[in-house]
């Protein structure tokens, strides 16, 4: 699976939109874009997944670059309670050999400000 | 999303122990992972855990320290062997859902003394 690379932490505003980047300029043409989080001494929590289009969910919008290289993972309205480390995660979908496994790199630490 | 149930939540437990920690589903899912995640750290894959075959360890981890069973499609487990001080982590499983992602359990805090 490909590497991603994201900025260790950020902090953002309550009620603002949170913009998290993330970098994947060796991201495969079978690569997907997962997002997870994980809060506070919790397992990790799926949030959105895209291959080239744009996606959005209720919990967030997933914006990827023509290019595919990089891609922005966007809260529309941070509250406390999105604190959390953001993972940003490139996979291959539908590959046996690659065995569909997740691999975490450092992730975003996102700390949600009053 | 599928639940899943993980247990013990938290143990303590004497260096030279082992400890099995459970992992149930509530639908059948194909693949199931199990992670470790040391203190301040990222989650680090030890395993595949494979209905009907052995599971396929990454690098650093092996059989005999992490012994895993995976009787049937909703059920897993992990054994940590003859356990040492850097043991203590936060173990976790997870399970497949194909598209939608994983499913996470929220984990197994293990302290070695």
């Amino acid at each position: 699976d490909a590497k991603t690379t994201q900025p260790p932490s950020m902090d953002c505003a309550e009620g603002r939109a949170a913009n998290l980047p993330c970098n994947h300029s060796t991201i495969s043409g079978n690569e997907y874009v997962y997002w997870y989080r994980q809060i506070h001494s919790q397992g990790p929590q799926y949030i959105i997944h895209g291959l080239k289009n744009n996606e959005t969910n209720e919990m967030a919008s997933l914006i990827i670059t023509e290019d595919r290289k990089s891609s922005t993972l966007i809260l529309p309205h941070a509250t406390l309670r999105d604190t959390a480390v953001y993972y940003c995660i490139v996979r291959a979908v539908g590959i046996k050999a690659a065995g569909n496994k997740l691999t975490f790199g450092g992730g975003t630490r996102v700390l949600v400000k009053p | 999303s599928a639940v899943i149930s993980q247990k013990p939540s938290r143990d303590i437990c004497q260096r030279g122990t082992s400890l099995t920690i459970q992992c149930q589903v509530d639908s059948q899912v194909t693949m199931m992972f199990w992670y470790r995640q040391q203190p301040g750290q990222s989650l680090t894959l030890i395993a595949t855990a494979n209905q009907g075959s052995e599971a396929t360890y990454e690098s650093g981890f092996v059989i005999d320290k992490f012994p895993i069973s995976r009787p049937n499609l909703t059920f897993s487990t992990l054994t940590v062997s003859n356990m040492s001080p850097e043991d203590s982590s936060i173990y976790l499983c997870s399970a497949d859902r194909s598209n939608y992602g994983y499913t996470f359990g929220s984990g197994t805090r293990l302290t070695v003394v």
